[in-house]
């Protein structure tokens, strides 16, 4: 069973940081692995999504990366803005049988101080 | 972008009263839709996946005589919380595939449910 862990739970940093979430998981048989935002009471928002042969995605300030024997998957955002404080989910995506499920972390509650 | 939508966006209902969310795909068609609980401060928890024109697949511990799901087109999926008790206020979402596995899930804006 697939068991999703984010580090840290919660972050505050000022405006202009770099920073990096970590997210492990324990079963490397996935598909891919996705990263989401989720704002206060909202849906998610799609982030980046790495296919399990690929190590990395870059979207603007954001990188991801892709450790998967390892279970290992690392965001990483470049000069912190105070609109980018969110939850950030990682869902690694394994085979389900006849349709693959994700399967969520507990999020990393991230604050940027103007 | 794909868009997914949900109906309503919050409800409050009368403990032991039924209460169905819709879930529409916008601008594609969704052979697939998956269902989450997401309990305050948790992450979201996998419900059931919704297939059209067939049984949904619950997951391990999900009631599906408490929870029905009717995927009757390819552009919405319903999910019904059956007597609902205070025990089933949370916030539930929905998301769908553009393109089958692999790819990547729109997901709602979400329904906030609270049983009084």
């Amino acid at each position: 069973k697939q068991e999703v862990t984010q580090i840290p739970a919660a972050l505050s940093v000022p405006e202009g940081e770099n920073l990096v979430l970590n997210c492990s998981f324990t079963d490397s048989a996935i598909y891919n692995l996705q990263w989401f935002r989720q704002d206060p009471g909202k849906g998610l928002t799609s982030l980046l999504l790495i296919q399990s042969s690929q190590r990395e995605q870059t979207s603007g300030r954001l990188n991801a990366s892709l450790d998967k024997s390892s279970g290992r998957s690392t965001l990483y955002i470049a000069a912190s803005q105070p609109g980018d404080s969110a939850t950030y989910l990682c869902a690694p995506e394994n085979y389900g049988g006849a349709t693959n499920k994700l399967i969520f972390g507990t999020g990393t509650l991230l604050a940027v101080q103007p | 972008g794909a868009v997914v939508s949900q109906h309503p966006s919050r409800v409050i209902c009368k403990s032991g009263t039924s209460v169905k969310i819709e879930c529409r795909s916008l601008d594609f068609q969704a052979t697939t839709m998956f269902w989450y609980r997401q309990f305050p401060k948790q992450s979201l928890m996998l419900m059931a996946t919704s297939n059209e024109g067939s049984k949904a697949t619950y997951e391990q511990g999900v009631e599906k005589d408490k929870f029905l799901i009717n995927h009757a087109s390819l552009t919405l999926s319903t999910l019904t919380v059956t007597s609902a008790h205070p025990e089933d206020s949370s916030f539930y979402i929905c998301s769908a595939n553009l393109a089958g596995p692999g790819e990547t899930q729109y997901f709602g804006p979400g329904t906030r449910l609270l049983v009084l």
